[in-house]
């Protein structure tokens, strides 16, 4: 596609339940960035992949929230027994090395 | 923490006006990034300035980088109405990594 896709673009969920985001990042694209963004607030930084370099994990929040980028494309954030202080909005962005940022409309995750 | 830090958090002005935004950041950077956000969800790439930049131009928008100071200034001149949004600045080289970090952003409303 033209853009970054990430899907879906909104999930309800339970608390206790897993819940998998997926990031369709713009083709050729060696970079790739997760972010967090609760209502009104800035972003916050989750997890980056750059090439087949060991990815930058430092952002993840706890244990239960990991990533993987399968053959340097696609990616999927996984969260695991979800909480309700799990609820914001997921960001996706994509870029080539150290250029501009392309982000994707992001998933709203509400966790009930 | 975050890298980044924008000030005002919140800037109201008349159309028609200047709106100046600024960021300042904690350590040695490669490049800082200005980005905008509607209804929060994907951000939209404005200009880069390289940390060997002190100023750059792009249509209304100025940006200009201090590195002695650790702070970036985004103005943007002849305020419209669709210039109402979230404004975020973003930096790497935070700790050495390559990532990109975000502030808070700062609100801006154009007001007719």
């Amino acid at each position: 596609g033209a853009g970054v896709s990430q899907s879906p673009s909104n999930k309800v969920t339970e608390k206790g339940k897993d819940v998998e985001l997926r990031c369709d990042p713009i083709s050729g694209h060696t970079a790739l960035y997760w972010y967090r963004q609760s209502l009104g607030q800035g972003l916050e930084f989750l997890i980056y992949f750059q090439g087949n370099s060991a990815p930058d994990k430092s952002g993840l929040p706890s244990d239960r929230f990991s990533a993987e980028r399968t053959g340097g494309s696609v990616s999927t954030l996984t969260i695991q027994r979800t909480q309700q202080e799990d609820s914001a909005v997921y960001l996706c962005a994509s870029s080539l090395g150290r250029a501009k940022l392309f982000f994707g409309s992001g998933t709203q995750l509400s966790v009930l | 923490s975050q890298q980044g830090e924008e000030d005002p958090q919140a800037l109201s002005i008349q159309e028609g006006e200047n709106a100046t935004m600024n960021c300042s950041y904690k350590t040695s950077i490669n490049n800082l990034q200005w980005y905008r956000q509607n209804s929060g969800r994907g951000l939209v790439h404005l200009i880069l300035i390289r940390s060997n930049e002190r100023e750059k131009h792009s249509g209304r928008l100025r940006v200009t980088l201090d590195t002695s100071k650790k702070s970036s200034s985004l103005l943007i001149t002849a305020s419209r109405a669709a210039d109402t949004a979230s404004y975020f600045c973003a930096t790497d080289g935070y700790q050495g990594a390559q990532k990109l970090v975000f502030g808070q952003g700062t609100r801006l409303t154009i007001n007719p």
